[in-house]
């Protein structure tokens, strides 16, 4: 399996611009998760989906911020618009959500920074 | 809510052996994984003590104890190529679905 697949890896914007970042989740999981690290904060969960239903978005700072899964393949974060201070690594994890260890897998990430 | 602690930062030596430990406060518990991330890296799990006691695998252990509400992770016979950030997560089963809460990580500086 490929593990879990982030899109970009790398983005840099003007404050003001919509930032999307993609997320492929493991093949058959059905637990998928947002996370976002920063070196002040450490690492946060956004948002988390089950079965691409949104369970828990009240990690989600702002309404700037938005997180969709279409199917089980598939979920964005979007953050329009985006502003310095969202800054980050963004992750995405995915798990099977009875997984008696509870591994959450994660994504290499995408590092975002907004100008 | 949910609140840990961990040291900010540990250093040893190759071949020694180094704890870090993990204390939490929770709303509801349900067990205490690990994970490393070297640096510019993901997150990859480690171990997750559900029950007290000592969990091993291969060089690393991870312990806990649920009464004290502490944990810690033993790493033996240190490499180089341990230097990474080791962060303690407390599993929470709130809505019956099943999250983590991250501490502020660990930095493991291994030297020669």
């Amino acid at each position: 399996d490929a593990g879990v697949i982030q899109s970009p890896r790398h983005e840099v914007t003007e404050m003001g611009q919509e930032v999307t970042l993609r997320c492929k989740p493991i093949s058959g999981h059905n637990s998928l998760f947002w996370y976002r690290q920063t070196m002040m904060r450490g690492l946060e969960l956004l948002i988390y989906f089950n079965n691409n239903v949104p369970i828990d978005d009240s990690g989600m700072p702002e309404d700037r911020f938005s997180a969709k899964m279409p199917n089980a393949s598939f979920s964005t974060l979007k953050i329009q618009p985006s502003e310095p201070r969202d800054s980050a690594v963004y992750f995405c994890a995915s798990s099977l959500r009875d997984r008696k260890d509870n591994e959450q897998f994660f994504g290499p990430g995408t590092r975002l920074t907004v100008l | 809510g949910q609140s840990l602690e961990q040291p900010s930062e540990v250093t040893a030596v190759e071949g020694a052996i180094v704890q870090i430990n993990c204390t939490y406060q929770t709303s509801g518990f349900y067990g205490l994984s690990w994970y490393q991330q070297h640096d510019g890296g993901a997150p990859t799990f480690l171990s997750y003590n559900a029950l007290d006691g000592l969990e091993e695998t291969g060089r690393f252990s991870s312990f806990l104890s649920r009464s004290d509400s502490y944990g810690y992770l033993l790493l033996q016979e240190l490499q180089m190529k341990d230097s990474a950030s080791y962060f303690c997560a407390v599993r929470d089963l709130g809505s019956g679905y099943s999250t983590l809460t991250f501490g502020k990580g660990t930095m493991l500086l291994v030297s020669p």
